[in-house]
C-alpha cells in the first residue's frame, strides 16, 4: 500500500513570495490533515478535511494561508505572502473515514515539506 | 485552549534500561491517546494508541493511561540506541477527530 505522498520535499523562498505544497493521501482515506511543525515543537493542526469539506480550520492563518481539497483526494496548501515565521515542516496526514467509529483512528504521515523563508 | 504537555528532555538512559516518557493533557473529554516516534528529519510514525484506563503492551512498549489524573505514559523496556528519537504524545479531543500534539520528549539511549 502506497503511503501519503507530498511534494516538494524542500523549498526555499524569500519573504513575501508565495509557495504551494501538494499532498496525495492514502487511497480510500477520507480525512486529510495539514500540520505545521516548527523546529523543536510538536505538529500543530492547520486544517482538517473530511472528503472535500473543511472540518476544522480554526488555527489556519487565513490572511495568508489557504487550502483546498478538490474532488476529495489530493490537497494543496498555499502561503501568500510568506513570512519568516512560516519556516517549518509542513506535514500532510490522512486517516480512515471518521464514520468508522474506531478509536484507533490512526493518522499516517507523509514525509513532509521543509520550508525555509529567507 | 486544549493542551498536551511533555517534558522536552533530553531524557538519557543507558542501553538495556527502561525509558519512561510522560504526558499530561487538559481536555477531560479526550478519548484516544497516541504515541508517535519521530526521528530527526523524518515524519512521525505511530508506536501505540490507548483508549482504556490501564496498561497496553506491545513488544517492548507499554502505554499506561489514567484518565482521572489526565496522564498517559510510555515505557520502553530494554532500550536500544535505535530508540533514540523524539516521542510525541497526541490526544484526540472528545467528540472530534481533532488531534493535539505535545512538544515531544527527546530520548537518548546511550550505548
Amino acid at each position: 500500500e502506497a503511503g501519503v505522498a507530498q511534494s516538494p520535499r524542500y523549498k526555499i523562498i524569500e519573504k513575501r513570495q508565495s509557495v504551494a505544497f501538494w499532498c496525495n493521501p492514502i487511497s480510500g482515506h477520507a480525512t486529510l490533515y495539514w500540520y505545521q511543525q516548527i523546529l523543536g515543537q510538536g505538529p500543530k493542526l492547520l486544517i482538517q478535511f473530511q472528503n472535500n469539506g473543511v472540518v476544522d480550520d480554526s488555527q489556519l492563518p487565513k490572511d495568508r494561508f489557504s487550502a483546498e481539497r478538490l474532488k476529495g483526494v489530493d490537497s494543496t496548501l498555499k502561503i501568500q505572502p510568506a513570512k519568516l515565521e512560516d519556516s517549518a515542516v509542513y506535514l500532510c496526514a490522512s486517516s480512515l473515514d471518521r464514520a468508522s467509529g474506531r478509536n484507533d483512528n490512526e493518522q499516517f504521515f507523509g514525509p513532509g515539506t521543509r520550508l525555509t523563508v529567507l | 485552549q486544549k493542551e498536551v504537555e511533555q517534558n522536552s528532555g533530553p531524557l538519557s538512559v543507558p542501553e538495556g534500561a527502561i525509558a519512561s516518557l510522560n504526558c499530561t493533557y487538559s481536555d477531560r473529554g479526550s478519548q484516544s491517546f497516541f504515541w508517535y516516534r519521530q526521528y530527526s528529519g523524518k515524519s512521525p510514525e505511530l508506536i501505540m494508541f490507548i483508549y482504556s484506563n490501564g496498561d497496553k503492551e506491545d513488544g517492548r512498549f507499554t502505554a499506561q493511561l489514567n484518565k482521572a489524573s489526565q496522564y498517559v505514559s510510555l515505557l520502553i523496556r530494554d532500550s536500544q540506541p535505535s530508540d533514540s528519537a523524539t516521542y510525541l504524545c497526541a490526544v484526540r479531543l472528545g467528540g472530534t477527530y481533532k488531534y493535539i500534539f505535545g512538544t515531544g520528549t527527546r530520548l537518548k539511549v546511550l550505548a
